[in-house]
């Protein structure tokens, strides 16, 4: 057990709708990232926040937003939904985005879009 | 620009044998770090090994050592005594100092056979 918190593990939903997906990072770790796995793209990094301030962005669409609030969970929510957003979607945490911190991965939550 | 490449899409490997898991990096910044994470076909992705690219020593941890060849830009994982638990992805990951991401290669799928 990685300490990273994940909810839901599965979510099926149809085109066009909105999902929100919820991370609770390991005690004490003040980074937050969040990373889409899929067959043709691979591990895709799309946001990283610390201490509840945006840090990073990678390949996030704009139909995809995130926080990370005061207690430190974050949430990631997905919009207008499109079949190519199914993907496994992982939330992962460190205690600070130095070189050498390794990230602490949750389980993922498994996106289906219908 | 950091790039990771792991050029093996699959091995197959006899249970007991130790096995090479190959990946190059692609950077220009001296201070970097290199991850190996295994992902099971249950989905988590689990930490492995770490090293750092001012580390003297090759990292080590349990059976998995981390074969690092600065010069040639490698970081290849080496399993030792293969068991069947082995079998899942592998993938080599980089990220180099004050990036806040963690950039990931494509991928090694494992087969241990009996």
């Amino acid at each position: 057990d990685s300490g990273v918190t994940q909810t839901p593990k599965h979510l099926i939903t149809a085109t066009g709708q909105r999902v929100t997906l919820r991370c609770s990072p390991r005690s004490g770790d003040l980074s937050v990232y969040w990373y889409q796995q899929s067959l043709d793209q691979g591990l895709q990094f799309l946001i990283q926040y610390y201490n509840g301030e945006e840090r990073a962005k990678g390949n996030i669409l704009e139909r995809f937003s995130a926080q990370q609030f005061p207690d430190l969970h974050s949430e990631l929510n997905l919009s207008s939904l499109e079949l190519g957003d199914s993907a496994l979607y992982f939330c992962a945490s460190s205690v600070a985005p130095h070189r050498g911190e390794k990230l602490f991965f949750g389980s993922g939550t498994q996106l289906s879009v219908l | 620009a950091q790039k990771i490449t792991q050029t093996q899409p699959g091995m197959f490997v006899q249970e007991k044998e130790a096995v090479t898991l190959d990946c190059t990096y692609d950077t220009s910044d001296p201070s970097y770090g290199l991850f190996w994470y295994k992902q099971p076909s249950s989905g988590e992705m689990i930490f492995l090994i770490y090293q750092g690219s001012y580390d003297q020593q090759n990292a080590t941890e349990g059976r998995y050592s981390l074969n690092f060849q600065k010069a040639r830009k490698s970081a290849n994982l080496v399993i030792s005594a293969s068991q069947l638990g082995d079998s899942a992805m592998y993938f080599c990951a980089m990220r180099v100092q004050g990036a806040q991401k963690l950039v990931f290669g494509q991928g090694t799928r494992l087969t241990i056979n009996p």
